[in-house]
């Protein structure tokens, strides 16, 4: 079945740096790929989502500067949080929707970013 | 109001037992209903997804129903397994042009030994 590899699993990093989340799909072209935070013990909020070759669409109250995303291809989008705060510490997923209509979402593994 | 609504927002059961989740929506033009297995700290896994003609869809020990016309949806496990403790995730897919999924919240399930 359809895969969505996210890297990495986990980091931590210092407040200020930049942080790169990459989701590629292995073995379907994702035309649409979604970006999600989730908080413990809380469901996942949509962040935005990307199009392949278009500028993403942000949800409400979410900084497209702070949280760049960019979807260059139909096998990769990327996720960087931009000059990291603690308060962006969460666990961060991707899902991608290959062009098989009706097939749903596929999911990756997740990302817990943890800001010191 | 959330246009998916799961219940129970959590349960704890024992091990050996069955359960059942349900999931109710108003969102639409209805395309597809997925329920996903999310271990913490990790992604959704899909377990089940089910278009607007499908009432029943099994996968192992999980089995999932839909009744498009209520708008309501259900995941039964059967003999649950220390395993099974997860966060249970219903989403709908409605289709305005493109395909767009909605969240529930989930329920969260613990077995115990």
């Amino acid at each position: 079945g359809a895969v969505v590899s996210q890297h990495p699993s986990w980091v931590i990093c210092k407040s200020g740096t930049s942080v790169k989340i990459e989701c590629r799909s292995l073995d379907f072209q994702a035309t649409t790929m979604f970006w999600y935070r989730q908080f413990p013990k809380q469901s996942l909020m949509l962040m935005a989502t990307s199009n392949e070759g278009s500028k993403a669409t942000y949800e409400q109250g979410v900084e497209k500067d702070k949280f760049l995303i960019n979807h260059a291809s139909l096998t990769l989008s990327t996720l960087t949080v931009t000059s990291a705060h603690p308060e962006d510490s969460s666990f961060y997923i991707c899902s991608a929707r290959d062009r098989t209509e009706g097939s749903g979402y596929t999911f990756g593994s997740g990302t817990r970013l943890t800001v010191v | 109001k959330n246009q998916v609504e799961q219940s129970p927002q959590s349960l704890i059961i024992l091990e050996g037992k069955n359960c059942t989740l349900q999931c109710n929506y108003t969102v639409s033009p209805f395309s597809n209903l997925r329920w996903y297995k999310q271990d913490t700290g990790r992604g959704p896994v899909s377990l089940t997804i089910m278009t607007f003609s499908e009432n029943t869809k099994s996968n192992g020990r999980y089995t999932a129903t839909l009744d498009a016309d209520t708008k309501q949806s259900s995941l039964h496990i059967t003999a649950s397994q220390l395993s099974d403790s997860a966060s249970y995730i219903c989403v709908v897919t409605i289709r305005r042009g493109s395909y767009i999924p909605t969240f529930g919240r989930g329920t969260s399930l613990i077995v115990h030994p």
